[in-house]
């Protein structure tokens, strides 16, 4: 069945830049979603690509998708404090769009 | 703030209970989805209503039930409930359905059943 991975951890000093990835197995989803998840609270939608693109950016946002290896990546510019939360990749299901999540990337941004 | 609304924020119940979570949709959105979010299972899909209907089933157990209501708010009841229903359950909608669509997430419940 479809599966969604990525790295648990991921640590950097603030200021630099964070690149979280995510390989999944769902080669006919049609959009790959990153969102944000802080303590205690909901999921935040950061961003969205569809499936026939190879880059979006959204402000301090760059999302890569390399179709060939079923690869994403979120690269986060100039990582602040604020940042710290999870980072969930998730891929949509078949044509009802329900999505499949990876475990989530714990993102630790020291000062 | 997503514009999707869940209540009760905590619920506390005993095994062998029966609860129910509602969710209300961003206003104009048609689909609603629930999603459990667990430390082992991380978020799995439950199910997803299109305006009142039943259109995609997940890892939804048959003690688990749902129903989307003509105003489109929707309520998960779980019944029978067991210690490992400890979970966050969360809500989400978006506006079409057919087509993979931007999905605005809850605030989420959740719930410990003690």
């Amino acid at each position: 069945g479809e599966d969604v991975e990525q790295s648990l951890f991921l640590s950097v000093r603030e200021g630099d830049s964070s690149v979280i990835n995510c390989t999944y197995t769902d080669s006919s989803s049609t959009y790959l979603y990153w969102y944000k998840q802080e303590p205690g609270a909901g999921l935040q939608l950061l961003t969205y690509i569809f499936s026939n693109m190879d880059m979006k950016q959204d402000q301090r946002l760059t999302v890569l998708l390399n179709k060939k290896d079923k690869h994403l990546s979120l690269r986060i510019a100039d990582t602040q404090t604020g940042d710290s939360a999870i980072y969930f990749c998730a891929e949509s299901e078949g044509s009802q769009g329900n999505l499949i999540f990876g475990k989530g990337t714990k993102l630790s941004v020291k000062p | 703030d997503s514009g999707v609304t869940q209540t009760p924020k905590h619920l506390i119940t005993a095994t062998g209970q029966r609860v129910t979570l509602r969710c209300s949709p961003r206003s104009g959105d048609l689909s609603v989805y629930w999603y459990q979010q667990s430390l082992d299972q991380g978020l799995q899909f439950l199910i997803q209503y299109y305006n009142g209907e039943e259109r995609a089933k997940g890892n939804i157990l048959e003690r688990f039930s749902a129903q989307q209501f003509p105003d489109l708010h929707s309520e998960l009841n779980l019944s029978s409930l067991e210690l490992g229903d400890s979970a966050l359950y969360f809500c989400a909608s978006s506006g079409r359905t057919g087509t993979p669509a931007e999905q605005y997430f809850g605030p989420g419940t959740r719930l410990t059943v003690t």
